[in-house]
């Protein structure tokens, strides 16, 4: 079974701190994605990538950036951590979605204090 | 603007029940439908649908999919307490490597 990791299940950091969220998948993906969740908003995507070195600003990308050294590792940066960035992050991989959808990770909760 | 419509948003039954879940959308290129179940972890893949009336089913949850009005249904059958949780549903857009999703639905069973 494919397998995605997130680093975090629960974090709480403070405002102004520099977040990393750490997402990894042992499929050989070249597709992965970054989403937020919020209640009554359903899922909003952040970023995406199609390959190592390579990003795509999502819906929402204002706050965020992204890295993707290695095709199985992709990391969402929160430069600055804002109160209403405090959400559930949801990291996702997919060798190709129109064929397969995605398959996500747990989730990492992040709570900005 | 791609958007996918889900309702409700929220929804509270007895155990036995039966429920459904809709999906309507509007996108550009539609290529196909997918649901997925979350609990308190990954969401979890259910269906994809890509052509108009062949129903899918799994065990007691069935869905289908209506391409000329634009909508998908989502079907439980003999609610159990387990089938509590967010149901999503998204859509593919031709040409575009990316999921749009609905809100969700969350769904709570009650013994």
């Amino acid at each position: 079974d494919v397998k995605v990791t997130q680093s975090s299940r629960y974090l709480v950091k403070r405002t102004g701190e520099k977040v990393f969220l750490e997402c990894v998948q042992d499929m050989d993906h070249e597709n992965m994605f970054w989403y937020r969740q919020d209640p009554g908003l359903g899922l909003r995507l952040i970023y995406f990538s199609y390959d190592v070195k390579m990003k795509e600003k999502g819906d929402i990308p204002e706050g965020y950036s992204v890295s993707r050294e290695k095709k199985e590792r992709f990391s969402l940066i929160l430069e600055s951590a804002s109160t209403n960035q405090t959400s559930m992050y949801l990291c996702a991989s997919s060798p190709s979605v129109a064929n397969y959808g995605y398959t996500f990770g747990s989730g990492t909760r992040l709570t900005v204090v | 603007e791609d958007k996918v419509v889900q309702s409700p948003l929220s929804l509270v039954v007895h155990e036995g029940d039966t429920v459904t879940l809709n999906c309507s959308y509007e996108v550009t290129n539609f290529r196909s439908l997918l649901w997925y179940k979350q609990e308190k972890k990954a969401p979890t893949f259910l269906f994809m649908l890509t052509s108009s009336g062949i129903e899918k089913k799994s065990g007691r949850l069935s869905s289908i999919l209506d391409k000329k009005e634009l909508f998908s249904i989502l079907n439980i059958t003999a609610t159990q307490t387990g089938d509590s949780a967010i149901y999503l549903c998204a859509v593919v857009v031709q040409g575009a490597q990316k999921l749009v999703f609905g809100q969700g639905t969350r769904l709570t069973i009650n013994p």
